[in-house]
């Protein structure tokens, strides 16, 4: 069983398109993440919720949107897809302040 | 704002040589936690230090939380090719959320 598992793996997609990212943890964490690593290998945090509830919004563009239905889920929505978006997108999850599992990634290619 | 530096970015070694990657913060950190990311992979959580002055051991992989919990260290005695991967750290402050350092990417030759 994947404890964090994201979906898809890879996303090859033209400039201006919308897409999805789908996260699910069955750890039965009450906190989960969004990270993006850029191509130096830079993780940077994007999104955190706790309990579907948002707690951490960091300086992202609007065009990213993150959706908490439960709290096992955390999706991530990119309206406009701009060439600078491309990125390997990680979600991740944790009990309290706890150490981070991280799911597999999605590699986001922006053409 | 808050920022944990992390050197050296790359790191050579052959193997069964040991390995030394360092953390520095300008500001008093709550803990720090450790991952290691193999090429092409995710990173994976490896320790957690709290206290100041802390010493944790994994097998060939030693941590060290500085006295002034400022800064911190990973050694790893005796590589091996297994020990190929980027290392980060990932400092906390009194926020909700973790800041991780740049990762210091080691190469191990055999």
């Amino acid at each position: 069983d994947t404890a964090v598992s994201q979906t898809p793996k890879y996303l090859v997609t033209q400039m201006g398109n919308d897409k999805s990212i789908k996260c699910e943890q069955n750890l039965g964490h009450d906190t989960m993440y969004w990270y993006k690593q850029d191509s130096k290998k830079f993780l940077k945090i994007m999104f955190s919720y706790n309990n579907k509830e948002l707690i951490i919004n960091e300086t992202v563009p609007n065009r990213f949107s993150p959706k908490s239905p439960d709290k096992a889920h955390l999706n991530l929505h990119i309206n406009s897809l701009e060439l600078g978006d491309s990125a390997v997108y990680f979600c991740a999850s944790s009990q309290r302040l706890g150490g981070y599992t991280f799911g597999s990634g999605t590699r986001l290619t922006v053409v | 704002g808050q920022q944990v530096m992390q050197i050296p970015q790359y790191q050579h070694v052959q193997e069964g040589e040991d390995f030394t990657t360092y953390c520095n913060s300008s500001t008093t950190l709550s803990n720090i936690q450790w991952y290691k990311q193999r090429p092409g992979g995710h990173p994976v959580f490896l320790i957690q230090l709290v206290k100041s002055g802390e010493v944790k051991k994994q097998k060939r992989l030693t941590f060290q939380f500085g006295e002034a919990k400022k800064n911190s260290s990973l050694h790893i005695t005796a590589t091996q090719t297994t020990d190929v991967g980027t290392y980060f750290c990932a400092g906390r402050y009194n926020f909700n959320k973790f800041y991780f350092g740049s990762g210091t990417k080691l190469n191990v030759k055999p």
